[in-house]
């Protein structure tokens, strides 16, 4: 069965203090890595795909990068307005169709 | 560009109750979606659809109907609300059923069954 497993689920930083979040998963054959940015009350805002393990991906304070076994969403000099939920998602072929799996979250606060 | 939009945004209702959440994107986007969001667990799929007249199940469908009759339009049925429904609904959407590219989501429907 697919797994993801989001660490920690919730995170404090001072404004400033760099840290990673970790997304580990256990599927056969990934397609796919995706890291969302979830603010309360809204949906999930697309960040990163990653592709293959090696492959990294950069916006503005955040760093996405993979591994066979898992992904870090890299956050370097947060700012209070990077607070929010960020998920990990991971798709596999199904049965003729791309499953999508997402993990639990974590909760990023970063206090000015 | 409005993406995808979910009406309403909030809803109450009784036991045994229906009602019918809404869901339309302006992408052309081939393949359509409905999520739960329920606190410490993940987006979990309840049905899909890769095309206009084509829907399948995910992983929690009981209780829950869909429709494709146009590209745009998704709609979400409940057909007889249960409390376990109470839930936070996300409509989303993509390219196509097997493309890499990432899930569009709407903001959501909140749901309260009493």
């Amino acid at each position: 069965e697919d797994q993801v497993t989001q660490s920690p689920e919730a995170l404090r930083l001072q404004e400033g203090e760099s840290s990673s979040l970790n997304c580990s998963y256990t599927v056969s054959g990934l397609r796919g890595l995706f890291w969302y940015r979830q603010d309360p009350g809204k949906g999930p805002e697309f960040l990163f795909t990653l592709y293959s393990a090696g492959e990294e991906k950069e916006k503005e304070r955040l760093k996405a990068t993979l591994t066979k076994k898992e992904s870090f969403l890299h956050i370097t000099a947060p700012k209070p307005e990077d607070s929010a939920t960020y998920l990990c998602a991971v798709q596999v072929p199904s049965g003729g169709y791309q499953k999508v799996t997402f993990g639990t979250g974590t909760k990023l606060q970063v206090i000015p | 560009n409005a993406g995808v939009t979910q009406t309403p945004k909030f809803q109450v209702l009784k036991t045994g109750q229906s009602m019918t959440l809404q869901c339309a994107q302006d992408m052309n986007h081939e393949y359509m979606s409905w999520y739960r969001q329920d606190p410490g667990m993940g987006l979990r799929l309840i049905h899909y659809s890769v095309g206009a007249g084509i829907t399948d199940q995910g992983e929690v469908p009981n209780g829950y109907n869909v429709s494709r009759s146009t590209t745009e339009d998704f709609p979400l049925r409940l057909l007889s609300a249960a409390p376990s429904q109470t839930s936070v609904y996300f409509c989303a959407s993509k390219e196509g059923q097997n493309s890499n590219q990432p899930q569009h989501f709407g903001d959501g429907t909140r749901l309260s069954i009493l």
